[in-house]
């Protein structure tokens, strides 16, 4: 029963390198997002898709690029990491068509660029 | 733009009391608004998901109020135990948004045995 499985859970960068986030899901949800967790602000919107192939800019997109060839997997892209990047990086997933369905987290990622 | 605030942002109690969670939003016309709970080092799990057309939603000793034109809601945990010490996060969701989730900050809480 994995749920939503984020990939690595954590990775230290330096400034300029770039890397790839991992979310999949074994719910086939339509719908997957990515947030940022930054203390003391809450959880802030990237990136969302609404189904396979599809993408649409959040709330704080600069800086990332996203992905969903395939409709488990949810892909966010750092080209050139920013040390204004460090943060835990959630992705969630949630059915369409089902009115009031609560989205499913993950555990996180926690990323430090130094 | 919508804003969610939840004061405080840290509140300890006794083991045994009743906690109560407040969580305001700017704009009104929301869809439906999501109580989550966070231990440390993990995701977010829902724990009440209240539609804009009620009032309350209970879960055993969790119940959820909501006042869409005040723009509030308030999370009462009753008798609380030291397993209840967690970050508990509100969110909005728009009838427009895809089902995106605008987040509070979060209010800490942690019960003393």
């Amino acid at each position: 029963n994995a749920g939503v499985t984020q990939t690595p859970k954590f990775r230290v960068l330096k400034t300029g390198q770039s890397m790839t986030l991992l979310c999949a899901q074994d719910m086939n949800h339509e719908y997957m997002y990515w947030y940022r967790q930054d203390p003391g602000m809450g959880l802030r919107l990237i990136h969302y898709s609404v189904g396979e192939g599809t993408t649409a800019k959040g709330e704080v997109p600069d800086g990332y690029n996203v992905s969903r060839l395939k409709k488990q997997n949810f892909l966010l892209g750092l080209e050139s990491a920013a040390p204004s990047q460090t943060s835990v990086y959630f992705c969630a997933s949630r059915r369409q068509g089902v009115t009031n369905q609560p989205q499913h987290f993950g555990d996180g990622t926690r990323l430090s660029i130094l | 733009k919508q804003e969610v605030t939840q004061i405080p942002a840290a509140l300890s109690v006794p083991e045994g009391e009743n906690l109560v969670l407040n969580c305001s939003f700017t704009d009104s016309a929301i869809y439906n608004l999501q109580w989550f709970r966070q231990d440390p080092g993990k995701g977010l799990t829902s724990l009440l998901l209240i539609q804009s057309s009620q009032r309350e939603q209970t879960s055993g000793r969790l119940n959820a109020s909501l006042d869409k034109s005040s723009g509030r809601s308030t999370l009462y945990i009753a008798a609380s135990q030291p397993g209840d010490s967690a970050t508990y996060l509100c969110a909005v969701r728009r009838a427009d948004s895809w089902g995106k989730l605008q987040f509070g900050a979060g209010t800490q809480v942690v019960v003393t045995p």
